[in-house]
């Protein structure tokens, strides 16, 4: 069973559009929540993390987690695209030493 | 600029040869991490290291070797006995932020090909 799970998309938007990019986790006990994007050939960039459940908003950008649900999801308002990306969800797990288990990511599209 | 380098950004392994990818960070990060991805795939957790001189096997730790020998260098030696070693492998580094998690950098990854 995956201990992180994303659609693989392609998710198609159009420009101005709010795309919205979903993420479901295995361990109840994770505490922290990460999203990245990842141009195509580039490395990943850290976009957000949430710790608490609730919104967290940050320019274009608001994560929301549900830990009772156990999903995290990232909106991306007035969609550009320049976000067109890979988004991978990254969680930490309660382990000893809170190493990040990541997702294999959703391909966000948004057309012109 | 602070940052993570990595070196080279490709490179080309014979079979049966060992490689070495550099990793080096200025951003006084304790720790340090590498990681591998596969067209398609999520990253891998291949080692880590939380403090010089000491280090973990990840998930995928079979056939890689590292040291952490300097806070600031954490090199990543790819074996012969490395069966699938194409690959794009991302070394990261991080803070602790307080007792929730630590918050991972990645440099610009290096990609090796095995010809």
């Amino acid at each position: 069973q995956k201990e992180v799970e994303q659609n693989s998309g392609p998710l198609s938007v159009p420009e101005g559009a709010i795309a919205s990019l979903n993420c479901t986790y295995s361990d109840r006990g994770s505490q922290s929540f990460f999203w990245y994007r990842q141009y195509s050939g580039k490395s990943p960039e850290l976009i957000m993390f949430i710790y608490s459940n609730g919104d967290k908003e940050d320019g274009r950008f608001t994560a929301q987690l549900n830990k009772a649900s156990q999903y995290v999801s990232l909106l991306i308002r007035d969609s550009q695209p320049s976000d067109s990306a890979t988004y991978l969800c990254a969680v930490s797990m309660n382990t000893g030493f809170q190493k990040l288990v990541f997702g294999t990511g959703t391909r966000l599209l948004v057309s012109p | 600029d602070g940052g993570i380098t990595q070196s080279p950004k490709y490179l080309f392994r014979k079979e049966g040869q060992n490689v070495t990818l550099s990793c080096e960070q200025n951003l006084n990060h304790d720790a340090m991490y590498w990681y591998r991805q596969d067209p398609g795939q999520g990253l891998r957790l291949i080692y880590y290291s939380q403090i010089v001189n000491d280090f973990q096997k990840g998930d995928i730790a079979e056939g890689y070797s590292v040291s952490r020998e300097k806070k600031e260098s954490f090199p990543l030696t790819v074996t012969s006995a490395q069966k699938n070693p194409t690959a794009f492998y991302l070394c990261a580094s991080s803070i602790p932020r307080g007792p929730q998690a630590d918050t991972i950098y990645f440099g610009e990854g290096s990609w090796l090909t095995v010809v």
